[in-house]
């Protein structure tokens, strides 16, 4: 069964960075892309990044203005979202989604999010 | 590149059918087959509900159905229920290298 467990979120000052980590358990991250998305209280969906299954190639949003990193740990089966510089705008339940595919197709699973709360 | 368009309500009554839209460009919506739609219960995670713009996951009702034409995708809901309240999302692969995915700016649905 496939299952994604994201943790890592927490209240954080402006400027200051966190780690999230999400575990995939019942495929393997080196089969599948899987990506971050973030929705921001009462607000849409929005793709934050993605990291190719079998290239391991990271994709972003422009809008992050490279201030986030991924990252997986093959053994571990753990994605990472590395956030740097943070903003009072980055406050979301970000999610970790993975992808039918490898990149670009649809997001057939999701974990149930984690809280980051940017304010001072 | 900005969200695709969804018109942010649509209501009805159990069993009435509902049509939401999803307008973009033809650098996502137009471009490909890769429209998917999620339903997001308050509080939850989204579920995917449409992929491949009119295939349905296993286990979802063949009450909800997905279409497109053109730069405009749409999902029906036959035969409303009181559990499809909830918001719904429409999501499309891009023909950009730095954008992609793009979602839908989201519509709630609400059963009378």
């Amino acid at each position: 069964e496939v299952q994604l467990l994201e943790s890592g979120g927490d209240l954080v000052e402006p400027g200051g960075s966190l780690r999230l980590s999400c575990v995939a358990t019942g495929f393997s991250l080196s089969d599948h892309a899987v990506s971050w998305v973030r929705q921001a209280p009462g607000k849409g969906l929005e793709w934050v990044s993605s990291l190719s299954g079998y290239h391991g190639s990271a994709k972003y949003a422009d809008s992050l203005q490279g201030r986030f990193t991924i990252s997986r740990d093959n053994s571990k089966n753990t994605l990472y979202l590395q956030m740097y510089s943070l903003r009072v705008e980055d406050t979301a339940v970000y999610y970790c989604a993975k992808d039918y595919g490898d990149l670009r197709y649809f997001f057939d699973f999701w974990g149930q999010g984690a809280l980051v709360t940017v304010s001072s | 590149q900005s969200a695709l368009t969804q018109p942010a309500s649509v209501s009805g009554s159990p069993g009435q059918s509902i049509t939401i839209s999803c307008t973009g460009t033809g650098s996502d919506v137009g471009s490909h087959t890769l429209v998917s739609w999620y339903q997001q219960h308050p509080g939850r995670a989204p579920k995917l509900i449409i992929y491949d713009v009119n295939k349905r996951p296993s286990g979802v009702s063949r009450r909800f159905s997905g279409a497109k034409s053109g730069n405009t995708a749409s999902l029906t809901i036959s035969g409303l229920q009181t559990e499809d309240e909830a918001d719904y999302y429409c999501c499309s692969s891009t023909t950009s290298d730095t954008l992609l995915y793009v979602f839908g700016t989201g519509t709630r649905v609400t059963v009378l």
